[in-house]
């Protein structure tokens, strides 16, 4: 199957830093989905991204569709402790009913 | 309004012996996927059914199966067990099989010995 790379693969910031995590492929994807999932729970979906160089935000999350469209970004701005949990991103290509969630990346908050 | 919910929470098997996990989606919705997340890893898709019928499939050998009932709850069975089967199984539901609005379960955490 497809793999999705995540990096880093963990973590460790300080409350209120801002926090960066990227999502390679190398197959196209032309949806790309950013997932939290915390422990002993499923998946929550945070953000959805559908066009090539798309950029959504979720209040302090920001994502990008990379241009190549076998990448994505995720930006966590003035972490805050509840943002503790594994980050994963999901891609999905055109005409397939599949989903490909990447390797994750776990992230710890320093109060 | 209730999620969606998994049974059981967890369970232990041996190898060779058969399982079945259930699904119940959030109520209205009509597509269940299921997916296997193995420890330190992120889910990987198994199956999605819509309206009954089996809409997509994972790299999965067969003794990997599933259905959907009326109701629109689901079951995924594994049959012949082996030690690397142990893993979160996720369901997940939504509206129609779009991949933007599913919401997950709490998963079953299976441990096969």
């Amino acid at each position: 199957g497809q793999q999705l790379n995540q990096s880093p693969q963990s973590m460790f910031i300080q409350e209120g830093e801002d926090v960066s995590m990227n999502c390679t492929s190398s197959s196209i994807f032309n949806t790309w989905l950013w997932y939290k999932q915390d422990p002993g729970e499923g998946p929550v979906l945070l953000i959805a991204l559908y066009k090539a160089g798309e950029l959504t935000s979720n209040g302090r999350l920001t994502a990008q569709f990379g241009i190549t469209r076998k990448d994505s970004f995720l930006n966590i701005s003035a972490s805050i402790p509840s943002d503790v949990g594994i980050y994963f991103c999901a891609g999905r290509q055109t005409g397939a009913n599949n989903l490909f969630f990447g390797t994750g990346t776990r992230l710890t908050v320093i109060p | 309004d209730a999620g969606v919910t998994q049974s059981p929470t967890h369970l232990i098997k041996t190898r060779g012996q058969q399982v079945t996990l259930r699904c119940s989606p959030i109520s209205g919705h009509k597509s269940v996927s299921w997916y296997q997340q193995v420890l330190g890893q992120g889910p990987q898709f198994i199956f999605q059914y819509y309206e009954k019928e089996e809409r997509g499939r994972g790299n999965f050998p067969d003794r990997f199966s599933a259905r959907q009932f009326p109701n629109y709850s689901s079951e995924l069975n594994v049959n012949a067990l082996l030690l690397g089967d142990s893993a979160l199984y996720l369901c997940a539901s939504s509206l129609r099989t779009s991949w933007e609005t599913q919401y997950f379960g709490p998963g079953t955490r299976l441990l096969v010995l």
